[in-house]
């Protein structure tokens, strides 16, 4: 089946600009994360969605970052008045939260660059 | 909160001989412990997990972890490397309260590389 799409794959933008990533969960899955991976930090979570609901959005790393999700699939990552130090590769990943379970299947990626 | 440390930024083995990643992790809960692998230019795939089941873990690709809670630790191991082994690997953890509201907390990667 399919798995997680991210779109779009890359994205140039220029300082102080907005920008949307859009994620695209394996279907049937109510779990959607957000992560971003650059050199300097890794990987680091962002945010949650169980449902539409994000239950702590401490994880995102200023108030320019915003998530949304709805109707408990598709989700938007909107990133405004980007900075350099936004760069990074934005993932995706889905997971179906059953007892037991918690293993989360990731997208291949947004890769953001900030001029 | 949990952590996870992966000792050895790059790992170096020939082709055909043992690979061990280190992997160890800190959690006031039982943890949840996954490893992943990410070809370059590629998004993270799952090779394995541990859920409190069976201490050894069998994954894809001949890829094995052991959990050992005494010394906090899931190292992952494979008998024979191949060359297509070559990638970057995370040790993850999520001590998954709130259905996993907490995302994985990942380790900084080591970078595997098979010498022919």
């Amino acid at each position: 089946g399919a798995g997680v799409s991210q779109s779009p794959s890359n994205k140039v933008t220029e300082k102080g600009k907005d920008v949307e990533l859009r994620c695209d969960p394996i279907s049937g899955h109510t779990a959607l994360y957000w992560y971003r991976q650059s050199l300097g930090q890794g990987l680091e979570f962002l945010i949650y969605f169980q449902g539409n609901s994000a239950p702590d959005k401490s994880g995102l790393p200023s108030d320019r970052f915003s998530a949304e999700r709805t109707g408990g699939s598709v989700s938007t990552l909107t990133i405004q008045r980007t900075q350099q130090e936004d760069s990074a590769v934005y993932l995706c990943a889905s997971s179906l939260i059953t007892s037991g379970s918690y293993e989360q299947y990731f997208g291949p990626g947004t890769r953001l660059t900030v001029t | 909160a949990q952590s996870v440390t992966q000792l050895g930024s790059h790992v170096s083995v020939s082709e055909g001989a043992l690979v061990l990643l280190r992997c160890n992790y800190s959690s006031s809960v039982p943890p949840y412990l996954f490893w992943y692998v990410q070809y370059p230019n590629q998004g993270l795939q799952l090779l394995l997990k541990y859920t409190s089941a069976a201490t050894l873990v069998k994954g894809i690709n001949g890829f094995e972890a052991e959990f050992k809670k005494s010394e906090t630790s899931f190292h992952l191991t494979k008998p024979s490397a191949h060359m297509s082994d070559a990638a970057e690997y995370f040790c993850a953890v999520s001590v998954g309260s709130g259905g996993g509201a907490d995302g994985l907390t990942f380790g900084k990667g080591t970078h595997l590389i098979i010498q022919p």
